[in-house]
């Protein structure tokens, strides 16, 4: 079957440096998502992989190994508004969104 | 990117009342959206894929006279819970594909339905 882990919660410094693993499973792969969901609304696009590497944009990171079927996202500079739920998506052989439950990340002062 | 609407943001109806949700994309057209449904702490689950002019794909376990879907036009495809009871009280999120290399979906902002 088809699986996606994350870790369930995680919690952090303000200014500190945070990594979200996310470990799939998945009939083909088109790429891999994270997305940022704040409570109450709706996810909003982080970064995209396809290939091998570390993708960096701004304090934002995402690295994916395709042969480990593995990715994190890596935060820096922690700031007060990064808290929120980190969900990794991936795109099976049939382009479909396979979901990951979520990491809510809670940042402290 | 693509921006999308939905209306409403919030709806509370009584038991056994159906309620319709629209979703918009103002500046894109889409010839397929997804409708996703969101319970308190878990992650987004794919109810259906909405296809303009054709009859929806619904994912396992999901009732398609329950959850009517309509996509008449590029642009708007609706969800219509019928005969509501609170189990189905959700966060409801539909979303399109922008179309670009990166196969980036642009989400609604979601609508919280309450049913008493």
């Amino acid at each position: 079957g088809q699986n996606i882990d994350q870790p369930t919660e995680m919690t952090a410094t303000e200014g500190a440096i945070v990594q979200i693993n996310c470990t799939y499973q998945t009939s083909g792969f088109n790429g891999l998502f994270w997305y940022q969901q704040h409570a109450g609304e709706a996810p909003t696009f982080l970064s995209y992989n396809v290939l091998d590497g570390l993708e960096e944009k701004g304090r934002f990171s995402s690295f994916l190994s395709r042969s480990k079927g593995y990715s994190y996202l890596l935060l820096k500079e922690l700031q007060m508004k990064d808290s929120a739920s980190y969900l990794c998506a991936c795109l099976d052989s049939n382009y479909q969104l396979i979901w990951g439950a979520g990491t809510k990340l809670i940042i402290k002062p | 990117g693509a921006v999308v609407s939905q209306h409403p943001s919030w709806v509370i109806c009584k038991s056994g009342t159906s309620v319709k949700i629209e979703c918009r994309s103002l500046d894109f057209q889409a010839t397929t959206m997804f409708w996703y449904r969101q319970f308190p702490k878990q992650s987004l689950m794919l109810m259906a894929t909405s296809n303009e002019g054709s009859k929806a794909t619904y994912e396992q376990g999901v009732e398609k006279d329950k959850f009517l879907i309509n996509h008449a036009s590029l642009t708007l495809s609706t969800l219509t819970v019928t005969s509501a009871h609170p189990e189905d009280s959700s966060f409801y999120i539909c979303s399109l594909n922008g179309g670009g290399v990166d196969h980036e979906q642009y989400f609604g902002p979601g609508t919280r339905l309450t049913v008493t």
